[in-house]
């Protein structure tokens, strides 16, 4: 079974201070793709940052960067400079890439992220 | 260019009714998936449309059925509503199947009491 652990239900965060969110995954696979997607209270998912688990080189968005741990199965997102606009819900997320099968994500649970003034 | 967008944006049903959620799909994209997102989980697969047919589907029952049109705009229908159905429903929209980047519409709230 694919699944994806984010063992973090909830965590807060100084403005301009930096914060890291935890995830963890399971596939057998070998050839997939890693995303963070962010939730603010609007409700509408948005895509923070993508990575491609063929490339050792970690993605870096502006202030957002991952720590891909590939053997590990661990995928870190961190937030620099964090800014009350980053307030939301952040989950973790999977594709694999299978030929001929559809390209479903696969989400954790979610941690809630709070940037207090 | 538009968006994914979605009606409505809230609903209310009572069991045992059926409902149709519309996604339209972002502009020039083909394929739509479809994801429930009970309260306090991520979201989970439903389904997904690729160029009108049915690509692959989740865990759900046969109860929940969808369509997708020419437009590649898409529905989403659940018959024989449970309470559990209650959710918030996310359309998203890709570009051909090897397109990994999946944007998302703001959802549908549906109720059922």
């Amino acid at each position: 079974a694919q699944t994806v652990t984010q063992s973090q239900p909830e965590m807060s965060v100084q403005e301009a201070e930096t914060v890291t969110l935890s995830c963890t995954y399971d596939t057998s696979e070998n050839n997939y793709y890693l995303f963070w997607y962010k939730q603010p209270p609007s409700r509408q998912m948005i895509l923070v940052i993508r990575q491609e688990a063929y490339k050792q080189q970690n993605a870096t968005e502006n202030r957002f960067s991952v720590n891909f741990q590939k053997a590990a199965k661990s995928f870190s997102l961190k937030i620099s400079d964090s800014q009350l606009g980053d307030t939301a819900m952040y989950f973790c997320a999977f594709i694999t890439i299978l030929l001929g099968s559809n390209y479903k994500l696969t989400f954790g649970k979610g941690t809630l992220l709070t940037v207090n003034p | 260019e538009t968006g994914v967008t979605q009606s409505p944006t809230h609903l209310i049903k009572t069991r045992g009714q059926q409902v149709t959620l519309r996604c339209s799909s972002q502009s020039g994209h083909n394929t739509v998936s479809w994801y429930q997102q009970a309260l306090g989980q991520g979201p989970q697969f439903i389904f997904q449309y690729y160029r009108e047919e049915e690509n692959g589907r989740g865990n759900f029952p046969p109860r929940f059925s969808g369509l997708q049109f020419p437009n590649y705009s898409s529905e989403l229908n659940v018959n024989a509503l449970e309470l559990d159905d209650s959710a918030l429903y996310l359309c998203a929209s890709s570009f051909g199947l090897a397109n990994y980047e999946q944007y998302f519409g703001p959802g549908t709230r549906l109720t059922v009491t």
